[in-house]
């Protein structure tokens, strides 16, 4: 399967621990981008990273979330110490690194995080 | 302060008909604009795209126009098909800027 691929598709938290998502790029890609859905909402921007480098981090929460894209292995979202309003659907999506013009961004099938 | 908006949470639409998917946006350094769509449990997927230079892109049964003065596009799916019941969402982006603003998604359901 050459998608992006996320793991775990479910991930279930109580409140106070740590919760880490997974995100391998499509073949060839390496940007990295991470979106996050609530409930009967949009997809809203929350993180762009190159390998080893955080682009842009202006959706990101200031506390408790992370994430790196290190050299070697997948893209992780880190969410500390989470909430019940952390509880909502992540989803990363990837992109080439020779953007010649427009080109989408493509799409996970997404981690749905779950605080109890 | 939402930057693209899509005001229609719903549409059902009759097999064979045309599907009109409406969409807004507010930012005028918008110059990217993408259709995904999405079914349940899965990732968005893309359908098309238009450049703010062009009005109208074609692709096969999709086709998504665009009218920059009055920051509006549409999509528009002929005939419908079943297959096409799912979530669709309007995003928009700036070529300086990498990331995508979504709107809230209109679900469409095609009726037999």
């Amino acid at each position: 399967n050459a998608g992006v691929m996320q793991n775990p598709r479910h991930l279930v938290r109580r409140r106070g621990q740590e919760a880490r998502l997974r995100c391998s790029p499509m073949k060839g890609h390496s940007h990295v981008y991470w979106y996050r859905q609530l409930p009967e909402e949009g997809l809203k921007f929350m993180v762009y990273l190159q390998k080893e480098n955080i682009i842009d981090e202006s959706g990101m929460p200031k506390e408790r979330f992370s994430a790196e894209f290190p050299k070697e292995g997948p893209s992780i979202l880190r969410i500390q110490q989470v909430v019940r309003g952390d509880s909502a659907a992540y989803f990363c999506a990837s992109s080439p690194p020779n953007r010649s013009g427009n080109q989408p961004q493509h799409f996970g099938d997404g981690t749905r995080l779950s605080i109890l | 302060d939402q930057q693209v908006k899509q005001n229609s949470p719903s549409l059902s639409v009759q097999e064979g008909r045309i599907s009109i998917l409406n969409c807004d946006y507010t930012n005028s350094m918008f110059d990217y604009f993408l259709w995904y769509k999405k079914y349940p449990a899965e990732g968005p997927t893309f359908l098309i795209s238009i450049s703010s230079i062009k009005d109208k892109n074609e692709d096969g049964r999709f086709t998504v126009f665009l009218n920059k003065s009055a920051k509006h596009l549409s999509l528009h799916i002929v005939p419908s098909q079943p297959g096409d019941s799912a979530v669709y969402f309007c995003a928009a982006s700036e070529v300086r800027d990498d990331k995508i603003i979504f709107g809230k998604g209109t679900r469409l359901h095609i009726l037999p």
